[in-house]
């Protein structure tokens, strides 16, 4: 089946660790993305990638990085230059529409981080 | 900053009624936009898409977009207590890849 895997479900982190969350697709998508999502809030874009080993800032990039070696995988690194990282960090992949059309993102299941 | 703005709710609409949600953008030249539902503790999934000025309908889901008013819509008709979720609205920055999330609209449906 197509889609897109994040792991691990729940993460729990202590002060001061970096923390790396993973996203995996095989939709064969070019561009990924990385929201972020606190409780009775809308998502926050962390980071984006449109093609391999090329991404950019989103709106909350501080304390946050990526890479994009691989088009199937964009992990994301929480560091402990983020001091209030505790979210629901979701991955999404989209592919080019026609043009200046975007296509709908399709989202994994989510990362709970949790700061202990 | 571009920005997408939904009244947060929560919406309360009795089971067969008409739910109606409203979202504006700020963004003149975005040219995508995308109706999602996310239940509590779940990622988004997608509803609606719709690129052109008008209606879009997809069985109980109309979207509708005016882009002169920077307006878009999705209404539900035959509410059911499934639908109950939080509805975000998504725009894509200027024909780009970024894409901007509403913070959505929370929808209970009274049986």
């Amino acid at each position: 089946d197509g889609g897109i895997t994040q792991s691990p479900k729940y993460l729990f982190r202590k002060e001061g660790q970096n923390v790396t969350l993973s996203c995996e697709q095989n939709l064969n998508h070019d561009a990924m993305y990385w929201y972020r999502q606190d409780p009775g809030q809308g998502l926050r874009l962390i980071y984006y990638s449109q093609i391999v080993n090329d991404f950019q800032k989103g709106d909350i990039a501080e304390g946050y990085s990526v890479s994009r070696e691989k088009k199937e995988s964009f992990p994301l690194t929480v560091t402990s230059a983020q001091k209030n990282p505790t979210a629901f960090y979701l991955c999404a992949s989209s592919t080019p529409g026609r043009s200046k059309e975007s296509t709908e993102a399709f989202f994994g299941q989510g990362t709970r981080l949790t700061v202990v | 900053q571009k920005e997408v703005e939904q009244n947060s709710g929560p919406l309360s609409v009795p089971e067969g009624a008409i739910a109606s949600l409203n979202c504006t953008y700020s963004d003149r030249g975005s040219q995508s936009f995308f109706w999602y539902r996310q239940y509590s503790g779940k990622s988004p999934e997608l509803i609606m898409s719709i690129y052109s000025n008008g209606d879009k309908e997809d069985g109980r889901f109309t979207a509708q977009l005016n882009k002169a008013s920077q307006y878009v819509s999705l209404l539900i008709r035959d509410s059911q207590p499934s639908d109950s979720a939080t509805y975000l609205c998504a725009v894509n920055e200027g024909g780009g890849f970024k894409t901007i999330f509403g913070a959505g609209t929370r929808l209970f449906v009274k049986a």
